[in-house]
């Protein structure tokens, strides 16, 4: 069965580093999304993607954050200069359409 | 803004038990609203999906309802067993660029 892939499975970063967090969707999934948990804490939505373009993003994703889709089948978060509180897991979903999300197994970054 | 609240927060239940998680939210423009299982430390599993134009979605032991004109859903499991202990999860995807809102969760226990 396909499956969103995301790596690293974690990252340690100082702070002030660029760190860029990579996650390979589902194939012919068209809606992509970054969201992040704070050990804890609840998920929350950072971003959503669609047709090469920020669909919505959060208050959360300010300057400091980007994403990209290079090519047909990676989508990255990059963030600029982390900071302490970037700390936590961050998950990767996709889905066919404006329908079931489908999630990676996240990406647990520290910072240092 | 959109608001999701879970209740309980925890449950503890002997195993065999009917039980039945509450997810409200307080604007009923959502798009679809999602339910997800999280295992400690892991990625989210999405268990059901209902769209905003339907009532419920059942999946084997599991079945989910919607009303949007009260801002309530409802994950109900039935007969429940030792492996259904997880945190479970309930999100709402609005409409325009489908930020997607998640609650908390309810922590679910389930004792041999």
């Amino acid at each position: 069965e396909p499956e969103v892939t995301q790596t690293p499975s974690h990252q340690v970063t100082q702070m002030g580093q660029e760190v860029i967090l990579r996650c390979v969707p589902i194939s012919n999934h068209l809606y992509f999304y970054w969201y992040r948990q704070i050990l804890g804490q609840k998920v929350e939505f950072l971003v959503s993607f669609y047709n090469n373009e920020i669909s919505e993003k959060s208050e959360i994703f300010d300057d400091q954050f980007s994403v990209e889709r290079p090519d047909g089948s990676n989508f990255t978060l990059k963030i600029r200069s982390t900071k302490l509180e970037d700390s936590a897991m961050y998950f990767c979903a996709s889905s066919p359409r404006d329908t079931e999300q489908y999630f990676g197994p996240g990406t647990r970054l520290t910072v240092t | 803004k959109q608001e999701v609240t879970q209740i309980p927060a925890a449950l503890s239940v002997p195993e065999g038990e009917n039980l039945v998680l509450n997810c409200s939210f307080t604007d009923s423009a959502i798009y679809n609203l999602q339910w997800f299982r999280q295992d400690p430390g892991k990625g989210l599993t999405s268990l059901l999906l209902i769209q905003s134009s339907q009532r419920e979605q059942t999946s084997g032991r599991l079945n989910a309802s919607l009303d949007k004109s009260s801002g309530r859903s409802t994950l109900y499991i039935a007969a429940s067993q030792p492996g259904d202990s997880a945190t479970y999860l309930c999100a709402a995807l609005n409409t325009g660029g489908f930020k997607t809102i998640f609650g908390a969760g309810t922590r679910l226990f389930v004792k041999a």
